[in-house]
């Protein structure tokens, strides 16, 4: 089946830093979701990114469409302990979604 | 609260047992989905079904099984458990549009 990949696959970051993290395939795809999963709790949609080149911001967090439709980018910017969590990209592909391993983010105080 | 539902919160059962998660979807979605997330891993999808159908089938094994009731909600059943079913179970739902999946907050399983 498509896989998609994800890196860092963990990251430890200090509070205030930003974040950068991507999210790729050989696989072309039509949608990119990403997701945050906190300790013991389901995946919350973050954002939805429906167009290649699109670029969408929710508060701290850009997320971009990679032109070529195989990528997708997670930024957070000014990171704080709250955004500790995994993040899981999703990519549709026909007719149901594919999810990455996720990244693993840690927030140093 | 994202709208899908799933009970119970925690179940604690011996190797051997069989058991029930339930789901119940965001208002109007039809498709439901399971996934399996074992400690520390990604999300494992076990299987979908759309308007009381399934529609796609990944890892689930064949002690595992599901079904959608006609009132959409979902259940699945895992029997002869194994030590290594201990897991976070899932469910997400989506309309028609498929523009995003809804995760429940997860059955906890724990087999002892």
């Amino acid at each position: 089946g498509q896989q998609l990949n994800q890196s860092p696959q963990s990251m430890f970051i200090q509070e205030g830093e930003d974040v950068s993290m991507n999210c790729t395939s050989s696989s072309i795809f039509n949608t990119w979701l990403w997701y945050k999963q906190e300790p013991g709790e389901g995946p919350v949609l973050l954002i939805a990114l429906y167009k290649a080149g699109e670029l969408t911001s929710n508060g701290r967090l850009t997320a971009q469409f990679g032109i070529t439709r195989k990528d997708s980018f997670l930024n957070i910017s000014a990171s704080i302990p709250s955004d500790v969590g995994i993040y899981f990209c999703a990519g549709l592909y026909g007719q149901n979604f594919v999810f990455g391993p996720g990244t693993r983010l840690s927030v140093l105080p | 609260d994202s709208g899908v539902t799933q009970t119970p919160k925690h179940l604690i059962t011996a190797t051997g047992q069989r058991v029930t998660l339930r789901c119940s979807p965001r208002s109007g979605d039809l498709s439901v989905y399971w996934y399996q997330q074992s400690l520390d891993q990604g999300l494992q999808f076990l299987i979908q079904y759309y308007n009381g159908e399934e529609r796609a089938k990944g890892n689930i094994l064949e002690r595992f099984s599901a079904q959608q009731f006609p009132d959409l909600h979902s259940e699945l059943n895992l029997s002869s458990l194994e030590l290594g079913d201990s897991a976070l179970y899932f469910c997400a739902s989506s309309s028609n549009k498929r523009q995003s999946y809804t995760f429940g907050s997860g059955t906890r399983l724990t087999v002892v």
